[in-house]
């Protein structure tokens, strides 16, 4: 069974503090490594998509890292904002498995004004 | 607009009565996936399709059938539903395989008494 740990569960910080959470994955076998960002009472919306070990990825203040060979990704929030406040998933797509996809539990960001 | 509808969006239903929830994309993207997610497990895999006629069980497939005849429609049938299969189902698409990000529906909670 393959697994996908996101770390910590949850988080709470203070509007303007950087924050960053961690998704582990299988090592071997790497294809692609999704990360989507739910809101309350919304569906996921896609974050990121990456694919090359090395990756790094950004859209305004969030960023992420990919290591395949260690298996892990990072996500980084820089200056985090209220509206920053959701849940982040992220999801592993082992190579040769068609079109499985496999979801942590994700990591649920609450940003305080 | 580009979008994934589901419907319906809200259905509350007894043990046994078999039901269909509805899954369509305007994107003309050949990969669609159904997931369910409960509190504390995250979002799990029940099936997914590749393209038109080509689908595969993801982790949670059993008491799900699927089909995909159409490549904008891929419906979520439950032959006889049970209490077990109350939770929040998504629908997500995506072009090609999963180098691509997924784009979600709204989501359908469903109970089952």
């Amino acid at each position: 069974i393959l697994n996908v740990e996101q770390s910590p569960q949850s988080l709470h910080v203070q509007e303007g503090d950087s924050t960053n959470f961690t998704c582990s994955f299988p090592s071997s076998n790497f294809y692609a490594l999704h990360w989507y960002r739910w809101e309350t009472a919304k569906s996921p919306e896609a974050l990121f998509v990456m694919t090359l070990n090395g990756d790094e990825k950004k859209k305004g203040r969030i960023s992420a890292t990919l290591n395949t060979k260690e298996g892990y990704s990072y996500l980084y929030i820089k200056g985090s904002q209220p509206e920053d406040s959701a849940t982040y998933l992220c999801a592993f797509a082992p190579y040769n498995q068609g079109g499985k996809l496999i979801f942590g539990q994700g990591t649920e960001l609450s940003v305080k004004p | 607009e580009a979008q994934v509808t589901q419907n319906p969006r809200y259905l509350i239903t007894v043990t046994g009565k078999k039901l269909t929830v509805t899954c369509s994309q305007n994107m003309n993207h050949e990969y669609m996936s159904w997931y369910r997610q409960d509190p504390g497990l995250g979002l799990r895999q029940i099936y997914y399709s590749m393209n038109v006629e080509v689908t595969d069980k993801g982790d949670v497939p059993e008491g799900y059938k699927v089909s995909r005849k159409e490549k904008r429609n891929f419906p979520l049938i439950l032959e006889s539903p049970s209490p077990n299969q109350t939770s929040l189902y998504f629908c997500a698409s995506s072009g090609g395989d999963l180098y691509n990000e997924q784009f979600f529906g709204p989501g359908t909670r469903l109970t089952v008494l």
